[in-house]
This record gives structure tokens, sequence and C-alpha cells, in this order.
């Protein structure tokens, strides 16, 4: 099955700095996400990174504070911008693999605001 | 949207028993439920998962069943062992997009 490598794996950051998150998947995708998961909580979506356009953001969350990008297939980046400690968080890459439609995860990036 | 309840949120089971986790959905056009298992620190792992279109899945120890009409769906355990122990999420919706539940705690004692 496919694999996503994501990076940084962790990071603690300053209030008021962005810091943006790489996602690569060894394989094509048919759709890719970012998700976000608060200590001891669920999953929740944040958008769907759409190639070569603008992503799809679901509700609570907005373009100027979690921009995307996906310049290609197996690519995507999420910065956050403008941190705050409610930021702190794991942010996890997903994607839908092409053969089996199954929906994966990458290893994640735990982001601590101080 | 979507809306996906979780139940029980934390489960203890005795090693060797089996053990039940049901998710309810609210959407009707939802079409694959999967389950993943997540380890403390680690990333969510798909570990089975059903299409609207069957009514039941089976791999090992594990099996899904889903009954469309009622809009649930239930994960069962089977032959419990210590390294079961990890949360377990539930998710419904198509087209790549889902909603997760909260999630159950399960613990297998030795």
């Amino acid at each position: 099955s496919a694999v996503i490598s994501q990076k940084p794996s962790r990071d603690i950051c300053q209030r008021g700095t962005s810091l943006t998150i790489q996602c690569q998947v060894d394989s094509q995708v048919t759709m890719m996400f970012w998700y976000r998961q608060q200590p001891g909580q669920s999953l929740t979506l944040i958008a769907t990174a759409n190639q070569g356009s603008e992503a799809t953001y679901e509700s609570g969350f907005v373009i100027d504070k979690f921009p995307i990008s996906r310049p290609n297939l197996t690519f995507s980046t999420l910065t956050v911008s403008n941190m705050s400690p409610e930021d702190s968080s794991i942010y996890l890459c997903s994607g839908v693999e092409a053969n089996t439609g199954e929906l994966f995860f990458g290893e994640g990036s735990r982001l601590t605001v101080l | 949207g979507e809306n996906v309840e979780q139940h029980p949120s934390t489960l203890s089971v005795q090693e060797g028993d089996s053990a039940v986790i049901k998710c309810t959905y609210s959407d009707s056009a939802s079409n694959y439920f999967p389950w993943y298992k997540q380890e403390l620190g680690k990333r969510p792992q798909l570990i089975i998962d059903i299409r609207s279109n069957v009514g039941e899945k089976k791999d090992q120890r594990i099996a899904v069943t889903l009954n469309k009409t009622a809009k649930h769906f239930s994960l069962h355990i089977t032959e419990t062992q210590p390294e079961d122990s990890a949360v377990y999420f539930c998710a419904a919706g198509g087209a790549g997009k889902s909603t997760f539940g909260d999630g159950t705690t399960l613990t297998v004692k030795p």
C-alpha cells in the first residue's frame, strides 16, 4: 500500500510565527486531505487539498489561517499561520489510495506553540 | 454534514474475550465505513473497512457489520490480545472524505 512521508514530525514554535508541514506520497492518490487531532481527541478534517487549485475548507477553517498547496498528485503542504497556543495539535496528512480507495495517514506533525 | 457517534468511549475486556464497538451515522449518502486503530503517539492505521453494498466483512479476528437501514455499523474483535489495546476510531463518508467518531479506548487485560 502507499506510504505518506510527513515532515516535520514535531516542532516547538513561538506565538505569531508560521510553520509549513510537507507531505509526500510514494504513489498516486486520488485525493489528499489534512486533518487535525488535538490531544486525546478525534480527527477533524481541515480541508481537501485539490491539485492545482484552491483547497476546499471545512466549516471553522479558513485559507488565511491554513493555506494549503498541492502542486501535483503526490505532494501537498499545510501552513499554520500566525500561530497561537490553541493551534498546538497533531496535524495529519492523508490520501485515498488510487487502487483500493482506502484512506491512509502520514505519521503526523506534532506542533507545540508557546 | 455527516455526524458519527461512537460507543462506548472506553472498553475493558479480559484477554480472550470479545470486544464490540458500535457507531451510528446520520448521512444516508455515506457509502464507506473504515475502522482505524491508533496506538499512543502513532498514526491511525486502517484495520478493516466496509462499503455500503456489503453487510458484513471479516478479516481473521476482526469483523465489521453494517446496517444501512438503521445507519449503524459495528466492529467485532474476537479472542482479544493485550496488543489489541489502543484507541479505535470509526468513520463514515464517501468520495474520500470521512467524518470520524470520538474514539473508543480498548484495554485488554492479560
